[in-house]
Formats: C-alpha cells, structure tokens, sequence
C-alpha cells in the first residue's frame, strides 16, 4: 500500500515555508525523499532511519516520527529552484533489498 | 558522476508487439528496480533484481518479465505490448546499505498504440 503525501499541491511565493507529510499504514524501516523536475528523473534529497536523527542543511530538513510511521519535509525560505514535485519512498523492513513504495507526490510551485 | 543510462527516451510500439527496455549503471550496485510512472499514481514498482539473476516482483508485476545476466545491466519485457502499458519507466540502483538513495535514469517514455 502506497504512503499517503499531503498535500496533493501547494503554492507559494518565494520566501515562504513549506511542509509535505508522508504517512504509512505500516511500520516503516526507512523514508527517502526525492524531488522530480519537470521532464527529469527524480533525484535523492535524503533518507531518515529508524532510530536516527532529523536530517538536513541549511533550507531543506526533514524529521521521522516512528510512533506515528510519518515523515516531515521541511522547506524553509523557498526558491523558484525549489519547484517540482516531490516523493517520499518508504522501505518497511530492513531486508537488504532496499525496496521502496512511493507516494503519489506533493506538486510544489514557487512563484516570484 | 555516476550513472544509470536507458536505452531509449522515447519509444512508441505497436499493440502485441515484444518490447525490450533496457537499463546499464555504472556503480556497481547489487540492488536494481524498474517503475513505472503515471500521473496522480507516483511511482508503481514492477520488479526488482537483489543479484545476478535473482528478480522478485513488484507491486503490477502483470505483463512483465525482467532479466538480470549481468550485474550492470537489468532488462525489462513487455511480453505482449497493450495500450495500458503506456507510461514512463523508470529504472533505478542503489547499493545496499547506503545512505545515499536511489539513483533513476532518465526514463523511457512508451506509447503502445
């Protein structure tokens, strides 16, 4: 069963913050969050462990709450570059094959 | 830079008709994996290979086949071509135990008419 993105699409001007949850019916081992361009593959932002820290640099973060099976993605002061759409990917156990169930996405659209 | 290349961008085919996709990365990863992408439905995974001729399917394996002969390179087969099959797939690498997430192609935009 696919993890449920929220929302579906936002927009905003630039500056402004955002914040795309992700949650799952299951228990989650891992969360990965990718961002897609428009015409482009995606491309890995990063990945939460369970057990570990809330990770990021500077303007992009993201947090992991294991009791809940959500993830968080935080966007602070956005850019025009910081449009596309973004997915998180959950693996449910640590099998070794790193397999990932994607969210349907999160259309982020930063106007100037 | 590292690398997961496919075949073709673009490739229309006929109904019925046999279609090879073909993906080659250049890291050395054990683990590859073909989706497929579809507007309001993300990423749906079709199958993954953990090893050298080791597969396992996905979540809409139907229709599909795959072949892993060597480790840089994972195939993917439409049997028999259907309208329904018209997407983008995406093929994607990582190795195991990294912190460093998948690496996609560029993708393979099929029509099947």
């Amino acid at each position: 069963q696919q993890p449920v993105q929220s929302p579906q699409a936002v927009i905003l001007r630039e500056g402004e913050d955002a914040v795309i949850n992700c949650s799952s019916s299951k228990a989650l081992y891992s969360v990965h969050w990718y961002r897609q361009k428009h015409g482009e593959a995606p491309v890995f932002l990063m990945i939460l462990l369970k057990g570990g820290e809330q990770k990021g640099h500077e303007k992009i973060s993201a947090s992991f709450n294991e009791k809940k099976q959500q993830s968080s993605l935080y966007l602070t002061a956005s850019q025009l570059s910081y449009s596309g759409t973004y997915f998180c990917g959950t693996e449910t156990a640590n099998f070794g094959n790193e397999k990932l169930t994607f969210g349907t996405g999160t259309r982020l659209t930063i106007i100037p | 830079d590292v690398k997961v290349t496919q075949s073709s961008r673009y490739l229309v085919k006929r109904t019925g008709e046999k279609v090879f996709l073909e993906c080659v990365q250049d890291m050395d990863h054990e683990n590859m994996f073909w989706y497929r992408q579809d507007p309001g439905l993300g990423l749906r995974l079709i199958y993954f290979s953990y090893d050298v001729k080791m597969k396992e399917k996905g979540d809409i394996p139907e229709g599909y086949s795959v072949s892993r002969e060597k480790k840089e390179r994972f195939s993917l087969i439409l049997e028999s071509a259907s309208t329904n099959q018209t997407s983008m797939y995406l093929c994607a690498s990582i190795q195991h135990g990294t912190a460093y997430g998948y690496t996609f192609g560029s993708g393979t935009r099929l029509t099947v008419v």
